[in-house]
């Protein structure tokens, strides 16, 4: 069965810093990606998604991810974070499927001041 | 716009009664989705209806729950009897369908089973 696996449970940055998020997938075929953030309380909204073309995809909220096929990765990054980007985040693959999105477990975002 | 509504946001119950989840997706929207997020599991796929009909079930636990769309905007997910290792966020998203994975999530509902 496909996964998405996100090494970091927890990542703490100061604001101004920049922020690389990791997500690895196992899909070998094409994968659909995409990044999900959700705040305290909430549900998740989508950041960005990647289908095919650009490998490099701009997003909401100045949030941008790379898709590497040699790597199996689709990382995500912003230059410069803000305090409100603290936040939990969370890569997912829908493989084949047209509707079933698998998540990786989430990457807790810590913002200091 | 009008999101994706749950109710209720905290529902706190005892073992063994029944719970009642509700969810009223977009307008417009064709694609409906439960979803259950534990700190253990991550967020799982319990059910998937498409123009109302359930398509995929198979992440439903078990018999206990259940799951119904009896129109367009209206879902409920059901479990009878209730357990305490049902405690999590149980949440709601609609789609357009088509497959472009945007989902429109629900703020949750948080189960809590003592």
């Amino acid at each position: 069965a496909q996964s998405v696996t996100q090494p970091d449970i927890h990542i703490t940055v100061s604001e101004g810093a920049s922020l690389e998020l990791r997500c690895n997938y196992s899909y070998g075929a094409t994968p659909y990606l995409f990044w999900y953030v959700q705040s305290p309380g909430q549900g998740l909204q989508l950041l960005l998604k990647y289908f095919s073309g650009d490998t490099l995809v701009q997003g909401i909220k100045g949030f941008e991810a790379e898709f590497k096929r040699s790597q199996s990765s689709f990382n995500l990054r912003k230059p410069s974070v803000h305090w409100s980007d603290a936040a939990e985040y969370f890569c997912a693959d829908s493989g084949g499927s047209n509707y079933k999105l698998t998540f990786g477990k989430g990457t807790l975002l810590t913002v200091n001041p | 716009d009008a999101g994706v509504i749950q109710s209720p946001r905290h529902e706190v119950t005892e073992m063994g009664q029944e719970v009642t989840l509700r969810c009223k997706p977009i307008s417009g929207h064709n694609s409906l989705f439960w979803y259950r997020q534990t700190m253990m599991r991550g967020l799982e796929l319990l059910i998937y209806f498409n123009n109302n009909v359930p398509i995929d079930d198979s992440g439903m636990p078990e018999d206990r729950f259940s799951a119904k769309m009896p129109n367009a905007s209206f879902s409920t997910l059901k479990i009878q009897p209730s357990e305490p290792r049902d405690s999590a966020v149980y949440f709601c998203a609609s789609s357009l369908g088509g497959g472009d994975g945007e989902l429109f999530f629900g703020e949750g509902s948080r189960l809590t089973v003592l």
